[in-house]
C-alpha cells in the first residue's frame, strides 16, 4: 500500500464546476501536509499548506482530517487554467517526505 | 529571481555512460534535494543535503552519488547509467530542515538511458 494515495483521475469538469480531490495517508506520524500543482512537463509548485483547522486561498480550500488520515482539496468555480496534476504531500520526521502520484484535472470550456 | 536552476534540461545517455546533473539555488536555502519522477509514481527522494557539508540517502539512492559543493550547489552523479534510471529528475530546496514552508523545485532534467 502506498503511503500517500490519490485517485489518479482524470477528472474532467466544465468551467465553473466545483471539484474535490481526496488523499489518504497511512503514516499517523505525518506532521505536515501540502498540495502542489504540476503542469504538464513542468516542475511541481506549492499550491497551499493544509492545516487541521482548514485553510482557504481564493477558490481553493484545503482540509485535514487526522482521525481519518485524509486530506482534501476543493476547487470552486473551476477555470481552464486549473487544468493540471495536483500532488498531495505528507511530511514525516527525519526528512521523510511522501508525494502522492497525483490527480489529473482537465477543465473544459 | 532565478530560484532553482538545473542543467541540462534534456540528456540521452548510453548504458554505462556517466553524467552529472547540476543544481544551483539563489534563495540562501539550507536544504537541498534530488528527486526522480516516474509515471504513475510520486516523486521519490534520491539524496538530500540538510545543510552545507552534509548529505544523506533518501528512498532510492542506488546508482547515484551527490556532492554539496557549497550552500548554493548540489550535484547528482550517475556513475554508470542504466535504463532503469530513465526518468525526470528534479532538484529542490527548502529554507530549513522542517520544510514546512514547502519546496522550490527546479524545472527538471529529462534523462533517457538507451
Amino acid at each position: 500500500r502506498k503511503e500517500v494515495e490519490q485517485d489518479p483521475g482524470p477528472f474532467n469538469v466544465p468551467e465553473g464546476a466545483t471539484v474535490a480531490f481526496n488523499c489518504t495517508y497511512s503514516n499517523s506520524a505525518s506532521q505536515s501536509f501540502f498540495w502542489y500543482r504540476q503542469d504538464c512537463r513542468k516542475e511541481p509548485k506549492l499550491l497551499m499548506s493544509v492545516y487541521s483547522s482548514g485553510n482557504e486561498d481564493g477558490r481553493f480550500t484545503a482540509q485535514l482530517n487526522r482521525a481519518s488520515q485524509y486530506i482534501s482539496l476543493l476547487i470552486r468555480d473551476s477555470k481552464l487554467s486549473d487544468s493540471a496534476t495536483y500532488l498531495c504531500v505528507a511530511l514525516t520526521g527525519g526528512f521523510k517526505t511522501i508525494f502522492g502520484a497525483g490527480t489529473r484535472l482537465f477543465v473544459k470550456a | 529571481n532565478a530560484g532553482v536552476t538545473q542543467t541540462p534540461k534534456f540528456q540521452v545517455l548510453k548504458t554505462g555512460q556517466s553524467m552529472t546533473l547540476q543544481c544551483a539555488q539563489d534563495m540562501n536555502h539550507n536544504s537541498m534535494y534530488w528527486y526522480r519522477q516516474d509515471p504513475g509514481m510520486g516523486l521519490r527522494l534520491i539524496y538530500y543535503s540538510a545543510s552545507e557539508g552534509t548529505t544523506d540517502k533518501g528512498e532510492v539512492p542506488n546508482g547515484y552519488n551527490v556532492s554539496r559543493l557549497n550552500k548554493r550547489e548540489f550535484s547528482l552523479r550517475l556513475e554508470s547509467a542504466a535504463p532503469s534510471q530513465t526518468s525526470v529528475y528534479f532538484c529542490a530546496s527548502s529554507e530549513g530542515a522542517s520544510r514546512t514552508e514547502g519546496y522550490t523545485f527546479g524545472s527538471g532534467t529529462r534523462l533517457t538511458v538507451v
